[in-house]
C-alpha cells in the first residue's frame, strides 16, 4: 500500500526562524513529487513540483528537495514570516496518471 | 496554472438527498479528479473525470454513490447521492494543465449533512 507520512504533524517556531518539513513515501518508483499549502477552510495551494529525474527546487523562501533511493522530501523555509501559518503538504504520484497520495500534512504557525 | 471554480462553495444537507458540485476551470487541462477530505484529514482521491465517457473510481468509492460527469475538457460535475452524516467533508475538484504536470485544486466545497 502506498502512503505518505509527515513529521512533525505540528509545528511552532518563532518568526525568522529557519525551518524543515519533512515527507517520507512507500514508493520509490516516483513519477513526481507536490508540496501544496492549505490555509484554514481554504482549497490548495500548489508550491513546488519535484520531478523524478529532479534532487530540488526553489520558489523564493521555499526550497524542496526530493531523494528516491531514501523515499524522503523535505520542505524547507527561510527566514519564517506569521503568513506562512498555514498546513503544508506533501503529496506524491507514482505514474503519469495525475493521482496524488496525500500525507496527513505538518500544520505550522509562526507567531510574531 | 489554472483558476478553477467550484460551486456551490457550501452547503447543508438533510440525510437521504443529494448534491450536484460543479466545477469550471480557465484552461485546457488534460485530467480532472476530484477528492475528499474528511474532517480533520488529509485528502483522498475519489475518481478520475474521463471525457465524455465514465468517471474512473478508486477503490472504496462507487458510481451509484458518486456519480461524475465530465461533458468537456473545462467542466465536470460530481453528485453524492443519497447523504448521510458521514459525506460531511470538503469536497475538492483538481486539475493537471496541458504540458504541464503540476496539479491545482479548485476552493472546495464544504458540505454537512444533518
Amino acid at each position: 500500500k502506498q502512503e505518505v507520512t509527515q513529521i512533525p504533524a505540528a509545528l511552532s517556531v518563532p518568526e525568522g526562524e529557519n525551518l524543515v518539513l519533512n515527507c517520507s513515501f512507500t514508493d520509490s518508483a516516483i513519477y513526481n513529487l507536490q508540496w501544496f499549502r492549505q490555509d484554514p477552510g481554504k482549497g490548495l495551494t500548489s508550491l513546488l513540483l519535484i520531478q523524478s529525474s529532479q534532487r530540488e527546487q526553489t520558489s523564493g523562501r521555499l526550497n524542496a528537495s526530493l531523494d528516491k533511493s531514501s523515499g524522503r522530501s523535505t520542505l524547507y523555509i527561510a527566514a519564517s514570516q506569521p503568513g506562512d501559518s498555514a498546513t503544508y503538504l506533501c503529496a506524491f504520484s507514482s505514474s503519469n496518471t495525475g493521482k496524488l497520495i496525500f500525507g496527513q500534512g505538518t500544520t505550522l504557525q509562526v507567531k510574531p | 496554472s489554472a483558476v478553477i471554480s467550484q460551486k456551490p462553495s457550501r452547503d447543508i444537507c438533510q440525510r437521504g438527498t443529494s448534491l450536484t458540485i460543479q466545477c469550471q476551470v480557465d484552461s485546457q487541462v488534460t485530467m480532472m479528479f476530484w477528492y475528499r477530505q474528511q474532517p480533520g484529514q488529509s485528502l483522498t482521491l475519489i475518481a478520475t473525470a474521463n471525457q465524455g465517457s465514465e468517471a474512473t473510481y478508486e477503490s472504496g468509492f462507487v458510481i451509484d454513490k458518486f456519480p461524475i460527469s465530465r461533458p468537456n475538457l473545462t467542466f465536470s460535475t460530481l453528485t453524492v447521492s443519497n447523504m448521510s452524516p458521514e459525506d460531511s467533508s470538503i469536497y475538492l475538484c483538481s486539475v493537471v494543465v496541458t504540458y504541464t504536470d503540476t496539479q491545482y485544486f479548485g476552493p472546495g466545497t464544504r458540505l454537512t449533512v444533518l
